[in-house]
């Protein structure tokens, strides 16, 4: 059965700071891996998906690696603003079965805020 | 384009009680998946339908059910509430790359 830990569970950084946030998953037959940030009470909103074929993705200040055979994948935040705080959710989605999504295997977040 | 669309937003009902959530995916995405969130649980995987058809279930109970219509909206039921299953039900559509996107959610509240 797939496990996704996401460490540290929170994290308080002041702005302007670069960050790391880690992902790790159990089982490395994965399909993709996305990461995601919840806003308190909110859905998710997806920020990067990485293909299993993929090393890393880059949407403005975030950039995500993954290390497939490691089962480690780090989400890296440049220059951080009060705006970013949110918790940042991975995921990872077992092998393609033909079509469709299948079900996500999600870690625990980690709850970052960032001070003024 | 327009989002995930969920309704209700907030729901509050009693034990024993059944409730529906609706769930209208992303104009041309076939594919809607639910899920569920606990503080305790986290996000836990529901079930998945494609194109009508129910592909992919999680480890929930026979009281939690889905169905998928022919212009790919879906709909969620639960029966016979209980205590545990006050939670934030969301919902998301796949694109034809697996990428996930997801709704607002809806609060449900169990007394």
């Amino acid at each position: 059965k797939q496990e996704v830990t996401q460490i540290p569970a929170a994290l308080s950084v002041p702005e302007g700071e670069n960050l790391v946030l880690n992902c790790s998953f159990t089982d490395s037959a994965i399909y993709n891996l996305q990461w995601f940030r919840q806003d308190p009470g909110k859905g998710l909103t997806s920020l990067l998906l990485i293909q299993s074929s993929q090393r890393e993705q880059t949407s403005g200040r975030l950039n995500a690696s993954l290390d497939k055979s490691s089962g480690r994948s780090t989400l890296y935040i440049a220059a951080s603003q009060p705006g970013d705080s949110a918790t940042y959710l991975c995921a990872v989605s077992p092998p393609w079965s033909g079509g469709g999504a299948d079900g996500l295997t999600f870690g625990k977040g980690t709850h970052l805020i960032i001070q003024p | 384009k327009a989002g995930v669309t969920q309704t209700p937003r907030y729901l509050i009902k009693t034990r024993g009680q059944q409730v529906t959530l609706s769930c209208s995916p992303i104009s041309g995405h076939r594919s809607v998946s639910w899920y569920q969130q606990t503080p305790g649980q986290g996000l836990q995987f529901l079930f998945e339908y494609f194109s009508e058809t129910q592909r992919n279930k999680g480890n929930f109970p026979g009281r939690f059910s889905g169905r998928q219509f022919s212009n790919s909206r879906s709909e969620m039921n639960v029966s016979t509430l209980e205590l545990g299953d006050s939670a934030l039900y969301l919902c998301a559509s796949s694109s034809r790359r697996n990428e996930q996107f997801f709704g607002p959610g809806t609060r449900l509240t169990v007394l």
